[in-house]
């Protein structure tokens, strides 16, 4: 069974940073790219950014709402994915949710296949 | 910036068809997905690659996909169907992801 558990949410003061981690199990974490994907309180889903799987060289792209100031990375050897928020804003007030990305080719085509539970980021003075 | 479009909210009584809509400039050449999530929990999968349901879902859930515009349709929906439906899609590029704004079903 494949599982996402979310750490590192909580309460930062804006212009903060703040890393949020996803520990993966039930599957092998290295052939799989890795988003995040964020839900401001009573709003809908953002994709925020992913990480390919090291096999299409674990490169990253963002959404431009984060980009510059978020950085997705990976660690295959323990199963984690990481979101690394500096500069944080109030607008960045949400759950932040760890995903799974389904890759296929022909035509190429990506989407998420689980979720963890999510983990909430205040950004508040 | 690319933008998928869907109305906020649909209603629906349990003997009828409810159908959600999702518009993108994208969408002839993207395939759409959809999700369905309930409050306080983490979204599901309920329709990929257009018209293709995951495993567990129930044969009620459909998709389709026409020019512009994808639709999510529940048929004979249930009370426990009722949740936000988010459409999800990739500009032309590939590599920026997009969610529609979700809608809202309430089934009466």
């Amino acid at each position: 069974e494949v599982q996402l558990v979310e750490s590192g949410g909580g309460l930062v003061q804006p212009g903060r940073s703040l890393r949020l981690s996803c520990t993966a199990s039930g599957f092998t974490f290295g052939d799989y790219a890795m988003s995040w994907v964020r839900q401001a309180p009573g709003k809908g889903l953002e994709w925020v950014g992913f990480i390919r799987s090291k096999a299409y060289g674990g490169t990253t792209e963002y959404a431009a709402s984060v980009k510059g100031r978020f950085t997705i990375s990976r660690d295959d050897s323990k199963s984690f994915a990481y979101l690394q928020m500096n500069s944080l804003k109030t607008e960045d007030t949400a759950v932040y949710f760890c995903t799974r990305v389904i890759t296929q080719w022909l035509p190429p085509r990506s989407y998420f296949d689980s979720w963890g539970q999510g983990t909430l980021v205040t950004v508040s003075s | 910036s690319y933008e998928l479009t869907q109305p906020p909210s649909v209603s629906v009584s349990p003997g009828q068809t409810a159908r959600i809509t999702c518009s993108g400039d994208a969408l002839p050449k993207k395939f759409a997905y959809w999700y369905q999530q309930k409050s306080g929990q983490a979204p599901v999968l309920v329709i990929y690659e257009d018209s293709k349901r995951p495993s567990g879902i129930p044969e009620r859930f459909s998709g389709s996909s026409s020019g512009t515009m994808a639709t999510l349709t529940i048929s004979g929906p249930q009370v426990e169907d009722e949740a936000d439906y988010y459409c999800y899609s990739t500009d032309s590029s590939g590599i920026h992801w997009v969610f529609g704004g979700g809608t809202k079903l309430t089934v009466l």
